[in-house]
């Protein structure tokens, strides 16, 4: 059964960097047909999709939120079967449950596997 | 992008049906029957429960439904049980590579 598990700093300060990594356990993270997506839902609000990456052999091929692509970097380690998230020049707009998953992409586009999500707060 | 439109919320009684609207336009679900739905509750990991507009994943209830009719994508669950409380969002495939969330909408079982 594939896990995954969010880790990270709960609380971060006003204009510096969110970096949060996902650990995939119960499968590889450079398995072919599958992306690795973060999502984030702020207090109140809805789900809004961050971005994704997928393993390429390389670094990764990253596809990121119009919205979110200036400040967005994700990136993978395939040594440690992590796949992580950095959010540059962060807000309190940026407070939010943060979710990694699965993404199952090929003739389909579904996210399959989540993590519990940890929620991160952006506060001085 | 917009968020696609569902309902704030919806509620009804236990064996009953209710029907969940995700409303977009012809660049996400007009275009591309890949409309998928999650169950969130609290503190869990959320649940894929719909793919490709209406495909059930192993282990998912035949009580939950999915269809599309133009730039709209519905959820039903019928027979309504109190465990199907929680908050459900629609999500589409967009273009480019790209993903869009509805607003969710929470279900209440009265």
């Amino acid at each position: 059964q594939l896990q995954l598990q969010e880790s990270g700093p709960g609380l971060v300060k006003p204009s510096e960097t969110l970096s949060l990594t996902c650990t995939v356990s119960g499968g590889s993270i450079s398995s072919s047909n599958y992306y690795w997506d973060w999502i984030r839902q702020p207090p109140g609000k809805g789900l809004e999709w961050i971005g994704t990456i997928y393993y390429t052999g390389s670094t990764g091929s990253t596809y990121y939120s119009p919205s979110l692509e200036s400040r967005v970097t994700i990136f993978i380690d395939t040594s440690k079967n992590q796949f992580s998230l950095k959010l540059n020049s962060v807000t309190a707009a940026d407070t939010a449950i943060y979710y990694c998953a699965r993404l199952v992409q090929d003739t389909d586009w579904y996210l399959d596997y989540w993590g519990q999500g940890t929620l991160v707060t952006v506060s001085s | 992008q917009s968020a696609l439109t569902q309902p704030a919320s919806v509620s009804e009684s236990p064996g009953q049906s209710i029907t969940i609207s995700c409303t977009g336009t012809s660049s996400d679900i007009g275009t591309y029957n890949l409309v998928s739905w999650y169950q969130l509750h609290p503190g869990k990991a959320p649940k894929l429960i719909i793919y490709d507009v209406s495909e059930r994943p192993s282990g998912i209830s035949n009580r939950f439904s999915g269809s599309k009719s133009g730039n709209t994508a519905s959820l039903t669950i019928s027979g309504l049980q109190a465990e199907d409380e929680a908050a459900y969002y629609c999500c589409s495939y967009a273009g480019s590579s790209t993903v869009i969330f509805g607003g969710g909408t929470k279900v209440t079982v009265l």
